[in-house]
């Protein structure tokens, strides 16, 4: 079973319109984090939680916004995608620890018009 | 600051041939080292892990060592098999404060042929 779902799997928006990924886990993980992928590049940590303290990497774009309203979900919200925000989005899950794996999911494809 | 470089591919083997993807990083004191794949529409996925100088991770016939002296994790097996045909990433772990935040390369595309 699927312990990191991420919803929708595809999503195609216009320039400028907003969008919502979310991510939900059933490992009861105090850590979520979202990556952007694009094609043939390493996957870029955009920000995480910690519990509910959240943490933004220095060059993540203020387009670019998050929420965890529970251990369970966070979401990612695109205030106007551009052409350049075309991406996999990957989330993950985390115990915590330096040494820890991290569980992730099958990614969302945005398409921007 | 912390960075991980792999080689580029796509690496294109015969079953059976010997694997090896190279990886080194760049970084500050002693972060752990990570091998994650990816098949074919599914998420990426840990498939070996070391968290000190001379560990060897190992899984499904996959290994790598960690070497500090030369700073590099490479990712090697004996014998691939069509199943084994993924996009794999070396990547490190950078967080301070009691979380795990990785660092990964871009990942190198395996392709095994019968």
């Amino acid at each position: 079973d699927a312990m990191v779902i991420q919803n929708p799997r595809y999503q195609v928006t216009q320039f400028g319109k907003p969008v919502t990924l979310s991510c939900s886990q059933t490992l009861n993980h105090n850590v979520m984090y979202w990556y952007q992928q694009k094609s043939s590049q390493a996957p870029k940590l955009l920000f995480h939680y910690y519990d509910k303290d959240f943490n933004n990497e220095a060059d993540t774009p203020d387009n670019f916004q998050s929420r965890r309203p529970n251990t369970s979900f966070c979401f990612l919200d695109i205030r106007s995608p551009g052409l350049g925000d075309a991406a996999m989005y990957l989330c993950a899950t985390g115990r915590g620890g330096n040494t820890g794996e991290l569980f992730f999911g099958e990614g969302s494809r945005l398409t921007v018009l | 600051g912390n960075s991980v470089t792999q080689m580029e591919g796509p690496v294109t083997l015969s079953e059976e041939a010997f694997l090896t993807i190279n990886c080194t990083y760049t970084a500050t004191g002693y972060p752990s080292l990570f091998w994650y794949v990816q098949y074919p529409g599914e998420g990426l996925q840990l498939l070996l892990k070391a968290t000190k100088a001379d560990d060897k991770g190992s899984n499904k016939g996959f290994e790598a060592t960690y070497r500090k002296e030369t700073t590099s994790f490479h990712l090697e097996k004996g014998s691939v098999q069509v199943s084994d045909s993924a996009v794999y990433f070396c990547a490190l772990s950078g967080g301070a404060g009691g979380y795990n935040k990785l660092i990964f390369g871009a990942g190198t595309r395996l392709a095994v042929h019968p």
